[in-house]
């Protein structure tokens, strides 16, 4: 399996609700990312788990909320989110947070609308 | 500091006729660099990579490059282009900080393929 796995493809919230982003991949990666990517724009990085661990927060919103329940999975809790969240969030993996020559894999993202 | 620039935001080419992407990019030591392609309302696919082998670096889709370290450039080449081929395309070189390889986009070309 060389893939990552995003569910759901879509989704669209109200500002109260509560939601999940999930993301899942069965390489042995042992590093995990959440981008974001606004239209015509690259991905912009969010969140790095590495080993379970998050590692890197690009001081994101307390709204955004990353788990990583084992080294397969990565969610994204998504509460009392802004129209401007509204965006293509993109998971990827690579084999550890140093890796440097094999790239990352990228799921196919969850487009999520706010309303 | 690593940085990336992508010499064109928009490539128009006629179906079958070469296609060129420009890159170039800075990097304080050997970098390792990346083409992704990106289709509409889709994820983002490794195209091919450089990491100090060879300079020419065939990737998937007929798609090759060239590291060229005394130019600094690392330029995107097809000699056909398919109306498959028309993507958003996002030359990457990877950044070793913070404990990590964060990887430093460009800001995108977008390829229109004409009939």
């Amino acid at each position: 399996d060389t893939e990552v796995t995003q569910t759901p493809k879509h989704l669209v919230m109200g500002m109260t609700n509560k939601k999940s982003l999930k993301c899942e991949q069965h390489m042995g990666h042992r590093a995990m990312y959440w981008y974001k990517q606004k239209a015509k724009k690259p991905p912009e990085l969010m969140f790095v788990y590495s080993y379970e661990k998050l590692s890197i927060n690009e001081s994101v919103p307390s709204r955004f909320s990353p788990e990583c329940p084992n080294s397969s999975l990565l969610n994204l809790h998504l509460h009392a989110l802004q129209p401007e969240d509204s965006a293509l969030y993109l998971c990827a993996s690579s084999q550890d947070q140093w890796e440097n020559r094999a790239g990352y894999t990228f799921g196919s993202g969850t487009r999520l609308t706010v309303v | 500091a690593q940085s990336v620039t992508q010499l064109d935001s928009h490539v128009s080419v006629s179906e079958g006729t070469p296609v060129l992407l420009r890159c170039n990019y800075s990097s304080s030591y050997s970098p390792s660099l990346f083409w992704y392609v990106q289709h509409p309302n889709k994820g983002l696919q490794l195209l091919l990579k450089y990491t100090s082998a060879a300079t020419l670096v065939k990737g998937i889709n007929g798609f090759e490059a060239e590291f060229k370290k005394s130019e600094t450039s690392f330029h995107l080449t097809k000699p056909s282009a398919h109306m498959s081929d028309a993507a958003e395309y996002f030359c990457v070189v990877t950044l070793l900080a913070g404990g990590y390889n964060k990887l430093i986009f460009g800001a995108g070309t977008r390829l229109a393929v004409h009939p």
